[in-house]
């Protein structure tokens, strides 16, 4: 079975700061790694996944990141973030016919 | 406009009275999935449809009933709610039915619900 944790249940950071939300997964499966992003008073929508070939992976909004298959990792990155990104962000894994969340991560950007 | 809508948006209801939260999707997909969130819990799966008249059990599925009979239609159905079922409910699809799930999967804007 698989499982995914969020290491950080909330992270600030200031506007145009670097950021990273850390993701790890196990899973006795190979596996599909997703992040979603979740704006206020919204449905979730996907960042981006990582199915196989480069281990990293870029998506909407300047987002970015790291599969680590030695250290069951994928962790998201974004090199300068800004007020829009303030949003929960969760964590996914797929090594079946379902997807697995993780707990989130609120990102509060500050101006 | 491809979208996954839910209908309502907003519940507040009493222990006991059967409920339906509708969703639909216009996007022809054959997976069709809902969710609960809670704080600190992420989402939970709570029943999943790989097509018409086919469903199966996420991991919450006790108190709800779903149906397939249409593939856009995938309503879920609350027979005596209770306050523990009190959450925010996501519909969600995916034209990826089976275990090459991609994972990209279509949400709706979310259904709160408050059993009081």
């Amino acid at each position: 079975a698989q499982s995914v944790t969020q290491l950080d249940s909330q992270v600030p950071v200031f506007e145009e700061a670097p950021v990273e939300l850390r993701c790890n997964y196990s899973s006795s499966v190979s596996v599909y790694l997703f992040w979603y992003v979740q704006y206020p008073n919204q449905g979730l929508q996907l960042l981006l996944k990582y199915l196989s070939g480069s281990t990293l992976v870029k998506g909407i909004n300047g987002f970015e990141a790291e599969f680590n298959k030695s250290q069951t990792s994928f962790h998201l990155r974004k090199p300068s973030v800004h007020i829009s990104d303030t949003a929960e962000y969760f964590c996914a894994v797929s090594g079946g016919n379902k997807l697995v969340f993780g707990a989130g991560t609120i990102l509060r950007v500050k101006s | 406009e491809a979208q996954v809508t839910q209908n309502p948006r907003y519940l507040i209801t009493v222990t006991g009275k059967k409920l339906t939260v509708t969703c639909s999707q216009n996007m022809n997909h054959e997976y069709m999935s809902w969710y609960r969130q809670d704080p600190g819990l992420g989402l939970r799966q709570i029943y999943y449809s790989m097509n018409v008249e086919v469903t199966d059990k996420g991991d919450v599925p006790e108190g709800y009933k779903v149906s397939r009979k249409e593939k856009r239609n995938f309503p879920l159905i609350l027979e005596s709610p209770s306050p523990n079922q009190t959450s925010l409910y996501f519909c969600a699809s995916s034209s990826d039915p089976g275990t090459e799930n991609t994972g990209e999967l279509f949400f709706g804007e979310g259904s709160r619900l408050t059993v009081l």
